[in-house]
């Protein structure tokens, strides 16, 4: 099966810095999500970007299906950005997302 | 605002017990899926519904089982239960393609 890796597994910032997270994955994949959980748990749906590049707000995202990655870009981070962020891609005839381990990140003050 | 929604929020049960949790998705939304959670860990696909047919399983055993309803709702069992199925678990419902999450059912089994 798609095997996902995301780096860095934790980031510390301070608010007001850029960051930029890496989704790498082994397989072609015919969908892929961004998720933000927060601290209670909700998985929060950020992008749905099988390919290319979207922007919402301070969010940006880029997938290279080629080259079987995803970026995810956060400018000016707050401390609401804190919590875990998983990159999610979707292979094969089922709805099922295969999840990395994600990036932990902790915007202070 | 994802309109799943989950219940209940919390659970404790004991080992060798069984469990029903609950989920609650859109109308016209015909696809849930089931995801487990250990701490520290990402999601993991359980199973997958569709129009009341279970259509993809993740590596799960058969003690976990499930229900969907024509009202869009559905179910997640589990039988026997043991230490490490101690989780927050998760259920998804589909439209075009994106997946919703609701908030979860974090359940201890002691």
């Amino acid at each position: 099966g798609i095997q996902v890796e995301q780096s860095p597994p934790d980031l510390i910032l301070q608010e007001g810095a850029n960051s930029t997270l890496r989704c790498n994955f082994s397989d072609s994949v015919n969908n892929l999500q961004w998720f933000h959980q927060n601290p209670w748990g909700q998985l929060i749906n950020l992008f749905y970007i099988p390919s290319g590049t979207k922007q919402n707000g301070r969010l940006s995202a880029t997938t290279v299906a080629t080259e079987r990655y995803s970026l995810l870009y956060i400018s000016s981070s707050q401390t609401t950005d804190s919590g875990v962020y998983f990159c999610a891609p979707r292979g094969g005839a089922t709805n099922k997302l295969i999840f990395g381990t994600g990036t932990l990140l902790a915007v202070q003050p | 605002e994802t309109g799943v929604t989950q219940s209940p929020t919390h659970l404790i049960k004991t080992r060798g017990q069984q469990v029903t949790l609950r989920c609650s998705s859109q109308s016209g939304h015909n696809t849930v899926s089931w995801y487990q959670q250990a701490l520290g860990q990402g999601p993991q696909f359980i199973f997958q519904y569709y129009r009341e047919e279970e259509n993809g399983r993740g590596n799960f055993p058969p003690r976990f089982s499930g229900l969907q309803f024509p009202n869009y709702s559905s179910e997640l069992n589990v039988n026997a239960l043991e230490l490490d199925d101690s989780a927050l678990y998760l259920c998804a419902s589909t439209d075009g393609g994106l997946q919703y999450f609701g908030a979860g059912t974090r359940l201890s089994v002691l």
